[in-house]
């Protein structure tokens, strides 16, 4: 069945960056986009960005998160990378990756919570 | 970027009862591309309805979507407990995808 499997929770301090992996299975890896969604504790979802991993185009990341955010993809391993950088305490959030069909979010990875603390 | 405005912020409601929660966008949205995800606590969201009105694989017919242009509505026509969630609104228009701030369900 389609998955998607992210990885583990992770803490990191003020100023430093976080890679969190999103690896897809039970579909062609490169024929769907993928999104990036992330929930701050006790508040709403807020989308970050949309990438495509065969390449072709352009990646769109919301205007808040541009220069911020990286994403790429391994496709021999069908896993999508993002990257934050000079995090804030107010990147402390539950990061998702959503599978891309007809611009809708159609499969949802089960999310990874990320910690900024000094 | 299109705004999108959720209301009620929280309807509480009794299992059995009719639920309409109401998606207001700052500019018209197409029908295609508007959506209602479900959330659970300690959960990811789920495609509940898309394209307005259709419903998404596996989820039941009590819930329904409506509306067009700005304004849209989900309803759950008999709470059922596993009803009981958070409601989200998103559309997608220009390489942008934007999310209502949630309404909540809660149990009266």
């Amino acid at each position: 069945q389609v998955q998607l499997v992210q990885s583990g929770a992770e803490v990191k301090k003020p100023g430093a960056s976080v890679k969190v992996s999103c690896k897809a299975s039970g579909y062609i890896f490169t024929s769907y986009y993928m999104h990036w969604v992330r929930q701050a504790p006790g508040q709403g979802l807020e989308w970050m960005g949309v990438f495509n991993p065969n390449g072709q185009t352009t990646t769109t990341y919301a205007p808040k998160f541009q220069g911020r955010v990286t994403v790429t993809a391994d496709t021999s391993t069908s896993t999508v990378y993002m990257e934050l950088s000079s995090l804030r305490s107010d990147d402390t959030a539950v990061y998702y990756c959503a599978r891309v069909d007809a611009g809708l979010m159609d499969v949802w990875g089960k999310g990874t919570t990320v910690t900024v603390s000094s | 970027e299109i705004l999108l405005t959720q209301s009620p912020g929280t309807l509480s409601l009794s299992p059995g009862e009719r639920a309409s929660l109401s998606c207001r966008a700052s500019q018209s949205v197409s029908n295609t591309y508007l959506a209602w995800y479900q959330q659970k606590p300690g959960q990811a969201p789920r495609l509940v309805i898309y394209g307005a009105s259709r419903r998404a694989t596996g989820i039941p017919d009590r819930f329904s979507g409506s509306g067009s242009g700005t304004d849209f509505t989900l309803t759950i026509s008999r709470l059922e407990p596993e009803d009981f969630a958070v409601y989200y609104c998103q559309q997608y228009g220009a390489s942008s995808w934007t999310f209502g701030q949630g309404t909540k369900v809660e149990v009266k």
